[in-house]
């Protein structure tokens, strides 16, 4: 059973930085896609980009000059740092599995970690 | 930059057929997927590929896509279906993407 598990810190202040890592087990990181989706409370989702097995990454034009993806397959997890946080980021924070190898336009989550939530205070 | 666009609120009565659009400019060429997310919960994958069923998902739980709208059905609902429900595509118009609908909430009255 493929399981996810967001850790990092609840509270961060504006300003700061944001970092979480996810922990995956029964599954091996490659050779797949693993993103980061954020979910404010109440509201939508928002796909944050990927980072691939390769470690090669990708991130939406709104947020590439803030977001890194990170991932170390010999620990088999994944990591998102987000910079110059505002209370506009406080959100539930999901690291997921997309179930695509290659072909990313056909890109969907199979796996959710539980959810990590972010509170964006000083 | 691709917008897909659901119902915010979706009734319907145990026993009977719900049914939720998702619409998008020629979405019928892309592949959708939805989500349902109970409160507290993470989303889970209900369909993939617009009408394909993950394995545990139950066969009342259907979908299709044509033309400017996706749709996912639901028959003989029950009260656990009450949910949130997303529907999401791939979009590279404005840059590759990931889209979601911004949700529909299911109530089984």
């Amino acid at each position: 059973q493929v399981q996810l598990q967001e850790s990092g810190p609840g509270l961060v202040k504006p300003s700061e930085t944001l970092s979480l890592t996810c922990t995956v087990s029964g599954e091996s990181i490659s050779p797949y896609y693993w993103s980061w989706i954020r979910q404010p409370p109440g509201k939508g989702l928002e796909w944050l980009g990927y980072v691939y097995y390769s470690g090669s990454t990708y991130y939406p034009p709104s947020l590439k000059s803030r977001v890194t993806m990170s991932v170390d397959t010999s620990k088999t997890q994944f990591s998102l740092r987000l910079t110059s946080v505002t209370a506009a980021d406080s959100a539930i924070y999901y690291c997921v599995k997309a179930s695509t190898t290659t072909t990313i336009t056909q890109m969907h989550f199979d796996y959710w970690g539980q959810g990590a939530l972010v509170t964006v205070s000083s | 930059s691709y917008l897909l666009t659901q119902p915010p609120s979706v009734s319907v009565a145990p026993g009977k057929t719900a049914t939720i659009t998702c619409g998008g400019n020629d979405i019928g060429s892309k592949s959708v997927h939805w989500y349902q997310q109970k409160p507290g919960q993470a989303p889970i994958l209900v369909i993939r590929y617009d009408s394909d069923r993950p394995s545990g998902i139950p066969e009342r739980v259907s979908g299709s896509n044509s033309g400017n709208t996706a749709t996912l059905t639901i028959s003989r609902v029950e009260a656990g279906d009450e949910a949130d429900y997303f529907c999401q595509v791939w979009d590279s118009s404005s840059g590759p993407n990931v889209v979601f609908g911004g949700g529909t909430k299911l109530t089984v009255l």
